[in-house]
């Protein structure tokens, strides 16, 4: 069974950082290309960025371009989404998902389950 | 970039009754549009992929269709489970858009 667990969200102040990690179990990490989607509470899916499986390729949405940097440790099973200079509208739970890019293989659709980060002073 | 656009933003129905639900994109997208069924508290769920393909495990009740800008999503008979929120999203081109969602709920 496909498993991924995200973690480290949390609450941050404005302009502070987070890193977000993906951890995955039950597939071969290293052929899926791999995607961070957000949803702010009580909104839609917001495609954040994705990275292919070699971790070479990377694509991030505009409105976290220069802010977002994503990285996967295929050794390690994980993804990673460092998260700088934080805003008030970056507040959302954030999910890993395999499946969401132009990338994907037909029928892969694994998503996490969440986590959530909280922009607040 | 494409915008999904998806109608009607909320759906009533009964238990038994046919569900169709629309999305439709900017510019094609090919087949290259999947639907996902989300509850509260818990991630996106993929139900069909490429426009009508269902994905692993998931009941007959649910049937895609539609190729280049219009995409059908439809539940022939709905179960109590399936009241939820229903999105569309491509993976055409970049960026991989979602659809505002359609909120299915009991009537």
């Amino acid at each position: 069974e496909v498993q991924l667990l995200e973690s480290g969200g949390g609450l941050v102040q404005p302009g502070g950082s987070l890193r977000l990690s993906c951890g995955a179990s039950g597939l071969t990490f290293s052929r899926y290309a791999m995607s961070w989607v957000r949803q702010a509470p009580g909104k839609g899916l917001e495609w954040v960025s994705s990275i292919g499986g070699n971790g070479v390729s990377t694509y991030y949405a505009d409105s976290v371009k220069g802010r977002f940097t994503i990285s996967r440790d295929n050794s390690k099973n994980t993804l990673y989404m460092q998260i700088n200079s934080l805003r008030a509208e970056d507040t959302a739970v954030y999910y890993c998902a395999a499946g969401v890019s132009p990338w994907a293989v037909p029928g892969v659709g694994y998503w996490g389950q969440g986590t959530l980060v909280t922009v607040s002073s | 970039e494409i915008v999904l656009t998806q109608s009607p933003a909320t759906l009533s129905l009964s238990p038994g009754d046919r569900a169709t639900l629309s999305c439709r994109a900017s510019q094609s997208v090919r087949n290259y549009l999947a639907w996902y069924q989300q509850k509260p508290g818990q991630g996106p769920r993929l139900l069909i992929h490429d426009a009508s393909n269902r994905a692993t495990g998931i009941p007959a009740r649910f049937s895609g269709s539609g190729f280049g800008t219009d995409f059908t999503l439809t539940i022939s008979s709905l179960e109590p489970e399936d009241f939820a929120v229903y999105y569309c999203q491509q993976r055409n081109d970049w960026p991989p858009v979602f659809g505002q969602g359609t909120r299915l709920e009991i009537k």
